[in-house]
């Protein structure tokens, strides 16, 4: 079946630039998660959505990022007024329904490159 | 607070020998622990996780992991090594229900196997 999906896969975009990056999620997987990853370094979690739960919004850096998502499917992050630190690997991944036993199932990430 | 550590940045064996790729972990309670692998440009893709019951776990690829509470460690082994397994590996951990349903991760030990 279909895996997650991101886009775009690449963006290059000017410093001082708002960004938009989707994720679609696998059918019926409740629980959606978003990480940035920098050049060499390990997963940084940003954001949680589970079902219609308020978001986990403990992860993210600043006010620049935001996150939405509708309903249980599609889910965008918005990165306001970019800056060069912004440059990263952004990956969203699903599950099933957001439990501690869960597998997550990763996207192939959206590489944001900020001049 | 959970938190989990990869010891090894880089891990160098040849082709044909066992490999083992090393993963610490502190919770306050039980956990859950899993393993993924990044193949270059690529999302991470699960191998296998540690939820209950027999320590050793086998995966995907021919990847087992064991799991050992005394010394808090869930070590990712291979008993002969491919040269298609050189990727980075990230290891999760997740506390018991009643924790956080975000899973922290590792840095990533990035595993070079030699022909």
């Amino acid at each position: 079946g279909a895996g997650v999906s991101q886009s775009p896969s690449n963006k290059v975009t000017e410093k001082g630039k708002d960004v938009e990056l989707r994720c679609d999620p696998i059918s019926g997987h409740t629980a959606l998660y978003w990480y940035r990853q920098r050049l060499g370094q390990g997963l940084e979690f940003l954001i949680y959505f589970q079902g219609n739960s308020a978001p986990d919004k403990s992860g993210l850096p600043s006010d620049r990022f935001s996150a939405e998502r509708t309903g249980e499917s599609v889910s965008t992050l918005t990165i306001q007024r970019t800056q060069q630190e912004d440059s990263a690997v952004y990956l969203c991944a699903s599950s099933s329904d957001g439990q501690n036993t869960d597998t997550q199932y990763f996207g192939p990430g959206t590489r944001l490159t900020v001049l | 607070a959970q938190s989990v550590a990869q010891p090894e940045d880089q891990v160098n064996v040849a082709e044909g020998n066992p490999l083992t790729v090393k993963c610490t972990y502190s919770v306050s309670g039980n956990p859950y622990l899993f393993w993924y692998v990044q193949y270059p440009n690529r999302g991470l893709q699960f191998l296998l996780k540690y939820i209950t019951g027999d320590n050793l776990v086998k995966g995907s690829y021919g990847f087992e992991a064991e799991f050992n509470k005394s010394q808090t460690s869930f070590h990712l082994k291979k008993p002969s090594a491919l040269v298609s397994d050189s990727a980075l590996y990230f290891c999760a951990v997740r506390e018991k229900p009643g924790g956080s349903y975000i899973p922290t991760f590792g840095r990533g030990t990035s595993l070079i196997v030699h022909p």
